[in-house]
C-alpha cells in the first residue's frame, strides 16, 4: 500500500508566525510532490508542486523536498487568519495517480 | 477561461438507484480523474482515464464505472447506490505529460452525494 502521511493537527500558529506543514510517503519511486490548499466544504487548490530535492520558493510559501528521508514539507511565511485552511499532500505514484494524505488543518489566529 | 464543471452540486438519492454524477473541462487535458473525499480518509482515486476510450479502476472502484466518449466529458455511474457512497466526489484533469511541472491537477467543485 503506498501511504502518504500528515498530522492532522490542528497546527495553530499566531498570524505573522512561520507554518510547518509536514509530509512523509512510503513508495520511494515518487517523481512529483504536490502541496493543495482546501477551505471547508470547497474544491482543493493547488499550493506548490516539487519535483527536486531542495526547496522551491512562491512568493510566502516554500516547499521542501529530501527522496532520501521521503519527506516533504511546506512552510508558509508571514501566516495570515485566511491561510486557515486543511493542507492536502500528494505524491504521484506514477502515471499521475495521486496518493493523497489525510491533511493537516492549520489555524492562524489574529 | 478554461475551467472543470461538476453536476450536480448537490444530490440526494435512495439506496439502490442508479446515479451518474457529470464532469466536464475545457483544459482540453488528456487526464481525468474521480476521488471521493471523506472524513479520515482524505481523497481516494475510484477512476481516472488517460484518453478518449480509455478507463481504469482506481483504489476504491467497486460498485462505480466511468465511461469516456470525448476529450471533454468523464461521467461517473454509480450502478446501484449504498449509504456507504455517501460522499464528496471531485474530479480533476491534468496534462498529458507523464511527469515534470504539467502533471499538475485541477479539481472540479465538487459533488456532495447523500444516499439514504
Amino acid at each position: 500500500q503506498k501511504e502518504v502521511e500528515q498530522n492532522s493537527g490542528p497546527l495553530s500558529v499566531p498570524e505573522g508566525a512561520i507554518a510547518s506543514l509536514n509530509c512523509t510517503y512510503s513508495d520511494r519511486v515518487s517523481q512529483s510532490f504536490f502541496w493543495y490548499r482546501q477551505y471547508s466544504g470547497k474544491s482543493p487548490e493547488l499550493i506548490m508542486s516539487i519535483y527536486s530535492n531542495g526547496d522551491k520558493e512562491d512568493g510566502r510559501f516554500t516547499a521542501q523536498l529530501n527522496k532520501a528521508s521521503q519527506y516533504v514539507s511546506l512552510l508558509i511565511r508571514d501566516s495570515q487568519p485566511s491561510d486557515s485552511a486543511t493542507y492536502l499532500c500528494a505524491v504521484n505514484t506514477g502515471f499521475q495517480k495521486l496518493v493523497f494524505g489525510t491533511g493537516t488543518r492549520l489555524l492562524v489566529s489574529p | 477561461d478554461a475551467e472543470i464543471t461538476q453536476s450536480p452540486r448537490h444530490k440526494i438519492t435512495e439506496t439502490g438507484r442508479q446515479v451518474t454524477l457529470a464532469c466536464h473541462q475545457t483544459w482540453n487535458h488528456n487526464n481525468m480523474f474521480w476521488y471521493r473525499q471523506d472524513l479520515g480518509h482524505g481523497l481516494r482515486l475510484i477512476h481516472y482515464s488517460y484518453g478518449v476510450q480509455d478507463t481504469n479502476k482506481g483504489e476504491v472502484s467497486d460498485g462505480y464505472s466511468v465511461s469516456r466518449s470525448n476529450t471533454e466529458d468523464l461521467p461517473l455511474t454509480l450502478e446501484s447506490a449504498a449509504s456507504s457512497q455517501t460522499s464528496v466526489y471531485f474530479c480533476a484533469s491534468s496534462d498529458i505529460a507523464l511527469a515534470g511541472e504539467k502533471d499538475t491537477q485541477y479539481f472540479g467543485p465538487g459533488t456532495r452525494l447523500t444516499v439514504l
